[in-house]
């Protein structure tokens, strides 16, 4: 199984700022296969990054993804209030298609 | 347009089993893998496995090998996910999800389990 390791825990910036969010897998992930969700309070999450780096319908383009092998990230270039939230990463290239625990992005 | 419906919230003594539905509509039932995902209270996700809908072909995180079933009812177009053996544990928000090649991209509103006695 595949853990994902997702740092910091928790992100504390104020709007307008850039946002870096960090996915470290304990092996390599088949194809890139790594997907980036955004999660609200009392909501289901929302999927916003694929593949590493494609962005998902109707997801702003000041979300971009990266990385390859082991190593991935998230980059909100410019924080919109709405973008406070949990953010999880998951690799889907081998089965189980584990989740990371998370990264809260909290308003300074 | 997709969604997909779960059943109401679940109160469950120790030991006991729960089945979870969800009704899909708005897409070819069986053209998407689904997925059942989890998450605790304050938690994070917990990924649980996957169904194909077309065949029936699952497969579970070993975590939840012993004691997970899914079963689709292709004629209404619903999943089911049942878990037995339950324990304070197994208290979660249990989402549905259909898979995109891979990724979800849509999830149904969740089902709260809660186990006690």
């Amino acid at each position: 199984e595949i853990v994902l390791t997702q740092s910091p825990g928790t992100l504390s910036l104020s709007p307008g700022e850039r946002a870096t969010l960090s996915c470290r897998a304990s092996q390599s992930v088949s194809s890139s296969y790594l997907a980036w969700y955004q999660q609200t309070p009392g909501q289901a999450p929302r999927l916003l990054i694929y593949g590493a780096s494609s962005r998902a319908t109707g997801i702003p383009d000041r979300f971009s993804g990266s990385g390859s092998g082991t190593d991935f990230t998230l980059t909100i270039s410019r924080l919109a209030p709405e973008d406070f939230a949990v953010y999880y990463c998951q690799q889907y290239g081998s089965s189980p298609y584990t989740f990371g625990q998370g990264t809260k992005l909290e308003i300074k | 347009q997709v969604q997909l419906m779960q059943s109401g919230a679940e109160v469950k003594q120790p030991g006991a089993s729960v089945k979870v539905s969800c009704k899909a509509s708005g897409y070819t039932f069986t053209s998407n893998y689904m997925y059942w995902v989890r998450q605790a209270p304050g938690q994070g996700l917990e990924w649980m496995g996957i169904i194909n809908p077309s065949g029936g072909s699952t497969s579970y995180a070993q975590k939840f090998q012993d004691r997970v079933t899914m079963t689709r009812d292709t004629s209404t177009s619903t999943l089911y996910m049942e878990l037995s053996s339950l324990r304070s544990e197994d208290t979660a928000v249990y989402y549905c999800a259909r898979g995109a090649g891979g990724p979800v991209d849509y999830w149904g509103q969740g089902t709260l389990v809660t186990v006690s006695s």
